[in-house]
């Protein structure tokens, strides 16, 4: 499975856009974008998907760059719960033996 | 609400002890599997099953087994082999076991001294 690269951490203030990237430059044609977060001493959450398109869902936009070796998670409008760390996973067919990396850790000031 | 248990939350363990982690789901998913997590560390997979009696290693399988009797239950368990069984373990599941989102549980954290 391909390797992301995330920045180590992040801002935002309450109620702007978070725009979290992650490159993903070694991504195979059948492998999908999995976004998940993690708040302290819980298990992930899962966010959002994609394999080549724009997805959009109740929490986030993922926006996937047209060779798809790049994509951002967007949370409209962050807010204090969406202070977590943040993963960008690649995977497809052997999806079980993904890698969470370090991910981003986003922190939502007031 | 469908969902993965995981029980107990916290677990304390003499070393030399064999300990058994729980992990039910109830989404009816075919493929299951076992995270390790260290402090401000990613995610490390242990073991994975596709499907009912079937289970494969996966990157730090040694000091580990598991069962999949069952659709919905996955134990775990620490064997007294794990050099460094303390850590915060976690359990998923997944529709199918490619190109399906996975769903965790809210994890055990396994303190063994």
């Amino acid at each position: 499975d391909a390797k992301t690269t995330q920045p180590t951490s992040m801002d935002c203030a309450e109620g702007r856009a978070a725009n979290l990237p992650c490159n993903h430059s070694t991504i195979s044609g059948n492998e999908y974008v999995y976004w998940y977060r993690q708040i302290h001493s819980q298990g992930p959450q899962y966010i959002i998907h994609g394999l080549k398109n724009n997805e959009t869902n109740e929490m986030a936009s993922l926006i996937i760059t047209e060779d798809r070796k790049s994509s951002t998670l967007i949370l409209p409008h962050a807010t204090l719960r969406d202070t977590a760390v943040y993963y960008c996973i690649v995977g497809g067919t052997s999806y079980g033996k993904l890698t969470f990396g370090q991910g981003t850790i986003l922190t939502v000031h007031p | 609400d469908g969902g993965i248990t995981q029980s107990p939350k916290y677990l304390f363990r003499k070393e030399g002890q064999n300990v058994t982690l729980s992990c039910e789901q109830n989404l009816n998913h075919d493929a299951m599997y076992w995270y390790r997590q260290d402090p401000g560390q990613g995610l490390r997979l242990i073991y994975y099953s596709q499907i009912v009696n079937d289970f494969q290693k996966g990157d730090i399988a040694e000091g580990y087994s598991v069962s999949r009797e069952k659709k919905e239950s996955f134990p775990l368990t620490v064997t007294s082999a794990q050099k460094n069984p303390t850590a915060f373990y976690l359990c998923a599941s997944s529709y199918r076991y490619y190109n399906s989102p996975l769903h965790f549980g809210n994890g055990t954290r396994l303190t063994v001294t």
